[in-house]
């Protein structure tokens, strides 16, 4: 069974403090991606990568940096966490295959 | 530039009535689009529901079925009978030929009345 997990699942943050939230996959998929979703809308992509140490800037990758330490670990990080940055962010993994993402279960930011 | 637009909800069914939520793509930089319907039941996470990455084909699952109309640029996600089951937030995206970017329509609320 595919899964991705996500931590912290909920966090409230302050302005300007640093935030780090974490994904990690055991379906051995290569690439994996961070979503942000915001209240009544889409998901939009933040950042993703398709191979350890490598990451790729999706459509809104500003304010955000992102780390893929490895293959199964793939972490946003937001270095001075804004009140715009508040929203649900998801982390997928997408199988080698091409056409499915599995996602975790979303973390919820809310930044104060 | 690529982008996806779908029915805005909330949309309200009563149980046993047809359903179809649609969808339409743009897609100016894809050359060869995959369609997607992820759906998001309450308390679950995203999963996908079902796929289609060649044009003029159709798609099934769960009782649900769309066809992927190149002419049209329409994935429309349609089913002939739903059940209470069937509320959830469903989300229609369009991937690139290597899926590296999908974008994701903002997503349709499905009620089903008993």
């Amino acid at each position: 069974e595919a899964a991705v997990t996500q931590s912290p699942r909920s966090k409230v943050a302050v302005t300007g403090g640093k935030v780090t939230l974490s994904c990690h996959q055991t379906n051995n998929h290569d690439y994996m991606y961070w979503y942000r979703q915001d209240t009544g809308h889409g998901l939009r992509l933040i950042h993703y990568s398709y191979v350890a140490d490598s990451t790729e800037k999706g459509d809104i990758p500003d304010g955000y940096k992102a780390s893929r330490p490895s293959q199964e670990n793939f972490s946003l990080i937001l270095e001075l966490a804004s009140l715009s940055q508040t929203a649900v962010y998801f982390c997928a993994s997408r199988d080698n295959s091409g056409n499915t993402l599995y996602f975790g279960e979303g973390s919820r930011l809310i930044v104060v | 530039g690529d982008s996806v637009t779908q029915t805005e909800g909330p949309v309200t069914v009563s149980e046993s009535e047809s359903l179809i939520i649609n969808c339409t793509y743009s897609a100016t930089s894809i050359a060869y689009p995959n369609l997607f319907w992820y759906v998001r039941y309450p308390g679950e996470g995203l999963q996908l529901l079902l796929k289609v990455i060649t044009a003029g084909q159709k798609g099934s699952s769960r009782g649900f079925e769309a066809t992927y109309n190149k002419e049209t640029t329409s994935f429309h996600l349609q089913k002939a009978s739903v059940q209470e089951s069937d509320s959830a937030v469903y989300y229609c995206a369009l991937g690139d030929g290597s899926n590296n970017r999908i974008f994701f329509g903002d997503g349709t609320q499905l009620v089903v009345k008993p």
